[in-house]
């Protein structure tokens, strides 16, 4: 079974700071995931990177995927209080079945 | 994309009891898909249900405990049996829709046990 460590566990910071997360996997990501999930409700998909060295933006959102595939992070700038959740990475592997990493909990204070 | 719906979104169920999610989905799927996210955790596969096959259980996981029915391509069941406080969780119905690599989920079933 793939190991998905994210970094930080938890992150608080001020309204308007900037971020990073991180996700890095003991193997080769199938396709990458980053989803967040809000209290009370199922996790929600941010966006997907398939290809090495591949950088989406997503509004205030960046991501990057590691060239080798095997790590990725979530930059935030200007974090809004609606950031606020948690932040899960996942690995769909050849089964169709999807992986979570550890998770950050990120709370941004207004 | 596809919408999901659990019931029960919340229930308190008393130890030794089993209670049983459903699962619907507005769409056919293959594959369903069910997990467990601890209180302040990730998620964790229990795992995967197909129509017309057993459901597929993770390491950890087995059937006598967390059965698992699939009736057709729209729904699935899921029963937390003799249940005890350890069992207390959010139970996360998600399915993967044809033609991409993303899941969708429910909002989840929170289960307390006392």
């Amino acid at each position: 079974t793939q190991l998905l460590e994210q970094s930080p566990q938890f992150l608080s910071i001020q309204e308007g700071e900037n971020l990073t997360v991180y996700c890095n996997s003991s193997s080769v990501f199938s396709s990458l995931q980053w989803y967040r999930q809000e209290p009370g409700e199922g996790p929600v998909l941010l966006v997907t990177v398939v290809t090495g060295g591949e950088v989406k933006k997503l509004k205030r959102l960046t991501f990057q995927f590691g060239d080798a595939r095997k790590d990725s992070s979530l930059h935030i700038t200007a974090a809004q209080t609606g950031d606020t959740g948690l932040y899960l990475c996942a690995d769909g592997d050849t089964g169709n079945q999807f992986y979570f990493g550890t998770g950050t909990s990120l709370t941004v204070i207004p | 994309s596809a919408v999901i719906s659990q019931k029960p979104s919340r229930d308190i169920c008393q130890r030794g009891t089993s209670l049983t999610i459903q699962c619907q989905v507005d769409s056919q799927v293959t594959m369903m898909f069910w997990y467990r996210q601890q209180p302040g955790q990730s998620l964790t596969l229990i795992a995967t249900a197909n129509q017309g096959s057993e459901a597929t259980y993770e390491s950890g996981f087995v059937i006598d405990k967390f059965p698992i029915s699939r009736p057709n391509l729209t729904f699935s069941t899921l029963t937390v049996s003799n249940m005890s406080p350890e069992d207390s969780s959010i139970y996360l119905c998600s399915v993967d829709p044809p033609g991409g690599n993303t899941i969708y989920f429910g909002e989840g079933s929170w289960l307390t046990v006392v």
